[in-house]
């Protein structure tokens, strides 16, 4: 079964605006954590905010927040200000296991595409 | 600081040869280490993790396998490369006991012909 679903395959969005890419997640431990990875046309995989299951606030970081609604089991990321960098695969992911022991699951990704 | 090194970038190799790729983590000890692969236009697929030298857990049956010779050196093997073993691999590491945060390594993109 898909543990972390990542619906929007690719988006299309004007600079400057805000983008909201949607994440939900399947898992039946209390404990666990979901992050959000960008990978640019390099390879490389950027972290860019992490939110833990029993985190009340939801995390920010920069122009990235994650909108995490716990009981909907999604994990958004918010984009504000898009800007023309921002164009790459985003992954959401969740780990889950015992300390030391943790693993990720990734979602599919979602390609965003800023337009000038 | 730490950083992690994946060699090599890039590799062509021909169906039935072997494999070795290997990645290596500075500035830290005892990570827990990870080997990733990404098919093209796919999420990442979790192949094997390691909490310490010389243990080697595997995520799905496959064609390849992976050591931890030392504390910082992970490396993903096979003896035989398939057609399907196309992909770009990534290596990741995360401090024990700690793994809210996994740090990738640079990926090293590889097409079996």
């Amino acid at each position: 079964a898909q543990k972390i679903t990542q619906t929007q395959p690719g988006m299309f969005v004007q600079e400057k605006e805000a983008v909201t890419l949607d994440c939900t997640y399947d898992t039946s431990d209390q404990s666990y954590g979901l992050f959000w990875y960008k990978q640019p046309s390099s390879g490389e995989m950027i972290f860019l905010i992490y939110q833990g299951s029993y985190d009340e606030q939801n995390a920010t970081e920069g122009r990235y927040s994650l909108n995490f609604q716990k009981a909907r089991k999604s994990a958004n990321l918010v984009i504000s200000a898009s800007q023309l960098g921002d164009s790459a695969m985003y992954f959401c992911a969740m780990r889950e296991g015992q300390f030391g022991n943790e693993k990720l699951t990734f979602g599919t990704g979602t390609r965003l595409t800023i337009i000038p | 600081s730490q950083t992690i090194h994946q060699w090599p970038a890039t590799l062509v190799q021909p169906v039935g040869s072997p494999l070795s790729l290997e990645c290596t983590v500075e500035g830290t000890s005892n990570p827990n280490l990870y080997w990733y692969r990404q098919a093209a236009g796919r999420g990442l697929q979790l192949l094997f993790y390691s909490v310490g030298i010389g243990q080697i857990s595997s995520e799905v049956p496959q064609n390849l396998s992976a050591s931890r010779p030392q504390d910082r050196q992970f490396i993903l093997s096979s003896k035989k490369l398939l057609l399907s073993d196309s992909g770009f691999y990534l290596c990741a590491w995360s401090r024990p006991g700690q793994g809210i945060k996994q740090y990738f390594g640079p990926g090293t993109r590889l097409t079996v012909t």
